[in-house]
């Protein structure tokens, strides 16, 4: 059974048109939701934290948030520099060490 | 200075053979992390080891051996290589819960 869902798979903006990407889980007792960015070739490259509904955490142009059911990556103004695969883990279900990722959103930003 | 390095970055080699990949990380770590993404990027965690103890052994084939002769390093060998086994293997490591510093990945192809 999934834990993690990632939508959309794939999204294409415009350089400055902001919008979000979404992650739900079916955890229950969540411990921790991850978002990592993954460049082409490279290892994933952690980004956030987040504990508790309601909790929010900024990077740049980047903003995570998460309810009980889900969390956002909301994306403002992007860049072409943001282009990446953004993915989002959390502990299963019993277990707080090791993480279940999500398949990712890959955010493409044209100029 | 690299945080977390992986050696070799590309490995190619026929099917039957055995192969190090080996890891090292600066950041004085006590957990390091083995994870395997396959063709659909889709990313999942083999072994994790702290202060050298294995605490994480997913349900990976027993050809699949990792080894930490100490905090700094963890190491994956693998015998008897498949086609099957062709991926991009990434070592990470971390101090607090979930993998923070992913090395650059080595990308594994058996032929």
């Amino acid at each position: 059974e999934d834990q993690v869902t990632q939508s959309p798979e794939a999204l294409r903006l415009q350089e400055g048109e902001s919008s979000s990407l979404n992650c739900s889980y079916t955890v229950s007792g969540l411990r921790g939701l991850f978002w990592y960015r993954q460049d082409p070739g490279k290892g994933p490259e952690f980004l956030f934290t987040l504990y508790s509904a309601g909790e929010e955490k900024e990077k740049e142009r980047l903003k995570a948030t998460l309810t009980k059911k889900e969390s956002f990556l909301h994306i403002t103004a992007p860049k072409p520099e943001d282009s990446a695969t953004y993915l989002c883990a959390v502990p299963p279900q019993g277990g707080s060490e090791k993480l279940v990722f999500g398949k990712g959103t890959k955010l493409t930003v044209n100029p | 200075d690299t945080a977390v390095s992986q050696t070799p970055k590309y490995l190619v080699t026929q099917m039957g053979n055995d192969k190090s990949i080996k890891c090292e990380q600066n950041l004085g770590h006590d957990t390091m992390y083995w994870y395997k993404q396959d063709s659909k990027k889709f990313l999942k965690i083999m072994f994790s080891y702290n202060n050298k103890e294995l605490i994480i052994n997913e349900t990976v084939p027993n050809r699949f051996s990792p080894k930490s002769p100490d905090k700094a390093h963890l190491n994956l060998h693998i015998n008897s290589l498949e086609l099957g086994d062709s991926a991009v293997y990434f070592c990470a490591s971390s101090q607090r819960q979930g993998p923070r510093y992913f090395g650059p990945g080595t990308r594994l192809t058996v032929t």
